[in-house]
């Protein structure tokens, strides 16, 4: 399967524990984004690389929350001292600049958190 | 502000058409995205408008009205498997992030 992977598919966490996701893109494609979803919602956008820069940051984001993409490849996503209020699905995308004009994202199955 | 504006349900029946539309309000256009998501999975991309008209791609069309701020999916021939969360998703101007609406999610019956 060579589609956008994610792991953990799920984790559970008490309250005040860190956590931390990756998300591997497809290969060759040079953005990856974040996006966080709760039920009933569509997705709400975190952040996005292109290559192993971070571009844009979501101002929704508090300081808990940390991305890293070291290589341009895989990403990372931990959340510090978790609150029951991150509770939700982590979506992660990825997009190839260089083909399509319209830059499609593709989406992995996520990683849903439950803080309890 | 970013908003954008779905119906949160829908019904039809196997067979027939429906149209679900989107309104949007964004700080920028740079293009309007519809995704299809099944329950507990992933969305997955449906079709893309920039400038206004239809874009017909098998039994699923979109259609983009700039100066309206307007969208609609029409898919045709439903099929059971039809039966999921549709998301339209504005990409607002000189960012590459999308903003997305709730979702319609559209129950279809035999």
């Amino acid at each position: 399967d060579t589609g956008v992977s994610q792991d953990p598919r799920h984790k559970i966490t008490k309250r005040g524990q860190n956590v931390t996701f990756r998300c591997d893109p497809i290969s060759e494609h040079n953005r990856l984004y974040w996006y966080r979803q709760t039920l009933g919602q569509g997705p709400e956008f975190l952040t996005y690389f292109q290559n192993e820069a971070q571009l844009e940051k979501s101002r929704l984001l508090s300081d808990r929350f940390s991305a890293e993409r070291p290589k341009g490849s895989f990403s990372t996503l931990e959340i510090q001292r978790t609150e029951q209020g991150d509770s939700a699905m982590y979506l992660c995308a990825s997009s190839f600049t260089g083909g399509r004009t319209y830059n499609e994202q593709f989406f992995g199955p996520g990683t849903r958190l439950t803080v309890l | 502000g970013q908003n954008i504006d779905q119906p949160t349900e829908m019904t039809a029946t196997e067979g027939a058409i429906v149209q679900i539309n989107c309104t949007y309000q964004t700080s920028g256009f740079n293009g309007l995205f519809w995704y299809q998501q099944h329950a507990g999975e992933a969305p997955t991309f449906l079709s893309y408008n920039v400038l206004d008209g239809l874009e017909e791609k098998g039994r699923f069309s979109s259609f983009l009205s700039r100066s309206k701020g307007y969208s609609y999916l029409l898919l045709k021939e439903l099929q059971m498997k039809d039966s999921a969360s549709y998301l339209c998703a504005v990409r607002p101007g000189n960012t590459d992030k999308l903003i997305f609406g709730t979702g319609t999610r559209l129950q279809v019956f035999p």
